[in-house]
């Protein structure tokens, strides 16, 4: 069974980073793409970035561009994001999720969320 | 990267068939078949319910349907249930080679 569970969510003050963990089981981690999407309290949901199997390729959100760093860790089953320079806007629950294996560009499996909070 | 365009809300009462829609541009619904669809409950994490415009994981109730007419993707929930009652979002890849979420339109079963 795919399980997905993420952490590292926390307060923390603007200006400042944080790394978020996502622990794959169940499945091949080495075999497919990643993918963080976060939403915002009472908000809808906003991909932010998604890496490839090997960490060859990745793409971000334009809102998440240049401050947060997605990587992986096939050794460890792990995805990360590393989220520098952090803005009260960053506030949400963030989720690691997993194409299903129908196609490669849905998100067929999604961890439970770690929230992360921007403030003073 | 502008968000797709979905309605903020839709209603409807038990039995009766709803339908959302999906806009987007050339770059992301229009031009790619990969248009997917979540149900979201309070509290949870999203459940895919449609990939690639029409097609229905296994397990999802044959009630759920879905296309694609140029840049508006759709999904359809007929014989409305009380537990069909949550948000849904659509998402599509982008020509940026990344993912767009629609505003999520929220359903409320009367």
């Amino acid at each position: 069974e795919v399980h997905l569970v993420e952490s590292g969510g926390g307060l923390v003050q603007p200006g400042g980073s944080l790394r978020l963990s996502c622990a794959a089981s169940g499945f091949t981690f080495s075999s497919y793409w990643m993918h963080w999407v976060r939403q915002a309290p009472g908000k809808g949901l906003v991909w932010v970035s998604r890496i490839d199997d090997d960490g060859s390729s990745i793409t971000y959100a334009d809102s998440v561009k240049g401050r947060f760093t997605i990587s992986r860790d096939n050794a460890k089953n792990t995805v990360y994001l590393q989220m520098n320079n952090l803005r009260a806007e960053d506030t949400a629950v963030y989720y690691c999720a997993r194409r299903s294996g129908y196609t490669d560009y849905d998100l067929g499996y999604w961890g439970q969320g770690t929230l992360v909070t921007v403030s003073t | 990267q502008s968000a797709l365009t979905q309605p903020a809300s839709v209603s409807g009462s038990p039995g009766q068939s709803i339908t959302i829609s999906c806009t987007g541009t050339s770059s992301d619904v229009g031009g790619y078949n990969y248009v997917s669809w979540y149900q979201q409950h309070p509290g949870k994490a999203p459940k895919l319910m449609i990939y690639d415009v029409s097609n229905r994981p296994s397990g999802i109730s044959n009630r759920f349907s879905a296309s694609k007419s140029g840049s508006t993707a759709s999904l359809t929930i007929s014989g409305l249930q009380a537990e069909d009652e949550a948000d849904y979002y659509c998402t599509s890849y982008t020509s940026s080679s990344s993912w767009v979420f629609g505003g999520g339109t929220k359903l409320t079963v009367l």
